[in-house]
């Protein structure tokens, strides 16, 4: 995943406490975006950046603020974790041929 | 209805065999088509872009049908490796991506 890089990789939280979700690129594309999984759900955008600068939200945005400050990170942050937001984080950039998205390794964050 | 619906298996088929996937989409108006291969929860990696013409990559074929929003993926004489969860995702516009639920495949020896 030379591409895209995620910390941490395993995250546990107790109800209340906040984190930040860090990803970066090295690709130099301008849009970023942010999805979690769940089991038998998929994959929802949670939001996403077209530039820097610039963010937007996706289908499942209540709980999370995110910062594109530059080109190369996107953060996550969750300011009070709920139990609800356990879950697998992905971050990813553009492809490079039809419009899709290539992923990062995920952070794997649970929520007591 | 999902934007984005497939059967989520499990499909258990032997070393050999062939085995078809299916993915219906609501959205007349979405642009691009692909299918993704996730293993044990890893990251998704896509597996091959879909086009209307029909396309293959060695024992993978897929398809797509515009008119009924219908797309397709067909492996033949399945691996053991080809074992995954194998995601029918959508780009509407504006380069968001809307996934299935995925299909898990276990293919036995």
């Amino acid at each position: 995943n030379a591409g895209v890089t995620q910390t941490p990789k395993f995250q546990v939280l107790k109800t209340g406490q906040s984190m930040t979700l860090q990803c970066a690129q090295d690709m130099n594309h301008n849009s970023m975006y942010w999805y979690r999984q769940d089991p038998g759900m998929g994959l929802r955008l949670i939001y996403y950046s077209a530039s820097e600068g610039t963010t937007d939200k996706g289908e499942v945005p209540n709980g999370y603020n995110v910062s594109r400050l530059n080109k190369r990170e996107f953060s996550l942050r969750l300011e009070s974790a709920a139990p609800s937001q356990t879950s697998v984080y992905f971050c990813a950039i553009p492809g490079q041929v039809d419009n899709e998205q290539f992923f990062g390794p995920g952070t794997r964050l649970t929520v007591l | 209805r999902k934007e984005v619906e497939q059967d989520p298996g499990p499909f258990n088929v032997p070393e050999g065999a062939t085995v078809a996937f299916n993915c219906t989409y609501s959205n007349s108006a979405s642009q691009s088509f692909f299918w993704y291969r996730q293993d044990c929860r890893k990251e998704p990696k896509l597996l091959m872009s879909v086009y209307s013409s029909g396309n293959e990559d060695g024992r993978f074929t897929a398809q797509l049908n515009r008119a009924s929003q219908y797309i397709s993926l067909l492996i033949r004489d399945s691996k053991l490796s080809d074992s995954a969860t194998y995601l029918c995702v959508v780009n509407f516009r504006g380069g968001k991506l809307i996934f299935g639920q995925g299909t898990e495949l276990s293919v036995k020896p």
